[in-house]
This record gives structure tokens, C-alpha cells and sequence, in this order.
């Protein structure tokens, strides 16, 4: 089955312990990228990717960081979450930056205390 | 700079009416335009694409409209069911390489 996964679902933390999100998708798609989602606004994205070893700013990236060191995965570290970290996020993958079909993971709640 | 505005923000309706949600733009010079819909727990589905060019989008009981001039967008939703409940999330493309843009979707609840 395609599909887009993220580990873990949902994440309870302490402000300033380091945590990795991790996305995975199996339909070889080049183009990945996190966003996050707040109560009352929409998605912003914080990092994307176009291919492996390619990855860039979105919008939010302030206190992430990334890497695609396989085309397969993408994950998302916060080095020193804080409170204002806590939000759900999603990964997505498509099989190019400019097709228009994105297909996303399940979303990870994050809680940092 | 583009911004994307869902309003309401939560609605709720008796099963088997027909309803729209409404989706407004900014910038009239977009690539495309997305409704997306998003479970709890299951991420988002994409359900109606409509291309710059194009005026109206239909899947099954959905039909989505675009109307750049007036920067608005809507999504028809005939014959409500309580499956249908859900957030409705809009997203527009200024250009085929950038991003999306989002609005804050509209929670939609169909009471049986």
C-alpha cells in the first residue's frame, strides 16, 4: 500500500530534550517536506526537499532541522524543543515539487512541556 | 503576500442538506487550487484539484467552483452524510514550484 508514515504518533516531552520525527514514504517520490498545524491557522511548511541531499527553509523553520540522507525518508529533529513547538505536524510527499497530487502522514501530536 | 481565509470556521447541519463551504483569496494570479479533507489521526486526502484555467471540479457528490476575479473559491457538498463529517481545508499554488498556501479549514460536523 502507498502510504506516508510518521513515528511517533503522539509525543510528550520537557523543553530542551532533543526528539526526532521520523516520516517515511514508500512510492519512491522525490519531493518531501513537514509542515505544522496550529489551532486557527493554516498549514505552514518548515522544511522541504526536493531530492536527496536537497532540502530547504519553508516557512517556519526556526528551531528544526532535517535531512534527507535517503530518498525514502525525511526526518524532523528539534534540537532543543520548546513550548512553542507544540503543534501537529505532517509530513507529505509528492513525486515531484511541481505535481500537484501530496500525499500525507497520519500527523504527529507533539506536547512539549 | 497571499493569504487564504476559511469562513466559518465550524458548521453543522442536519444529515441530507446541501451545504457550501467558502474559500477566499488574496492574490488573483494563482496556479491552482486544492480542497482537502482531513480526518483525525489520518492525515489529509486530497479531493477536488482546479487548475488556473478551469471554473469548476466535480467528484461525486462534491463540486468544487473557482472564481479568480473575486478571489473565492467554493465547495459544494450535496446530500450530506454524517461521513462527511470532517475539516475541509483550501490550499492554493501561486506557481507550479511553489508551495501551497493554506487556509484554516472549516470543521463540518453532520448530525444524523
Amino acid at each position: 500500500e502507498a502510504q506516508v508514515t510518521q513515528n511517533p504518533r503522539y509525543l510528550i516531552t520537557v523543553t530542551g530534550k532533543k526528539l526526532t520525527v521520523t516520516c517515511s514514504q514508500n512510492m519512491n517520490h522525490e519531493y518531501m517536506s513537514w509542515y505544522r498545524q496550529d489551532p486557527g491557522l493554516g498549514l505552514r511548511q518548515i522544511y522541504y526537499s526536493m531530492n536527496v541531499e536537497v532540502t530547504d527553509k519553508g516557512d517556519v523553520p526556526e528551531g528544526y532541522k532535517v535531512s534527507r540522507k535517503e530518498k525514502r525518508n525525511f526526518p524532523l529533529i528539534l534540537e532543543s524543543p520548546s513550548p512553542n513547538q507544540t503543534s501537529l505536524y505532517f509530513c507529505a510527499s509528492s513525486l515531484r515539487e511541481d505535481y500537484n497530487e501530496q500525499f500525507f502522514g497520519p500527523g504527529t501530536r507533539l506536547t512539549v512541556l | 503576500k497571499q493569504e487564504v481565509t476559511q469562513i466559518p470556521a465550524a458548521l453543522s447541519v442536519p444529515e441530507g442538506e446541501n451545504l457550501v463551504l467558502n474559500c477566499s483569496f488574496t492574490d488573483s494570479a494563482i496556479y491552482n487550487l486544492q480542497w482537502f479533507r482531513q480526518d483525525p489521526g489520518k492525515g489529509l486526502t486530497s479531493l477536488l484539484l482546479i487548475q488556473s484555467s478551469q471554473r469548476e471540479q466535480t467528484s461525486g457528490r462534491l463540486n468544487a467552483s473557482l472564481d479568480k476575479s473575486s478571489g473565492r473559491s467554493t465547495l459544494y457538498i450535496a446530500a450530506s452524510q454524517p461521513g462527511d463529517s470532517a475539516t475541509y481545508l483550501c490550499a492554493v499554488k501561486k506557481d507550479s514550484n511553489y508551495q501551497l498556501i493554506w487556509g484554516a479549514g472549516t470543521k463540518l460536523i453532520i448530525k444524523p
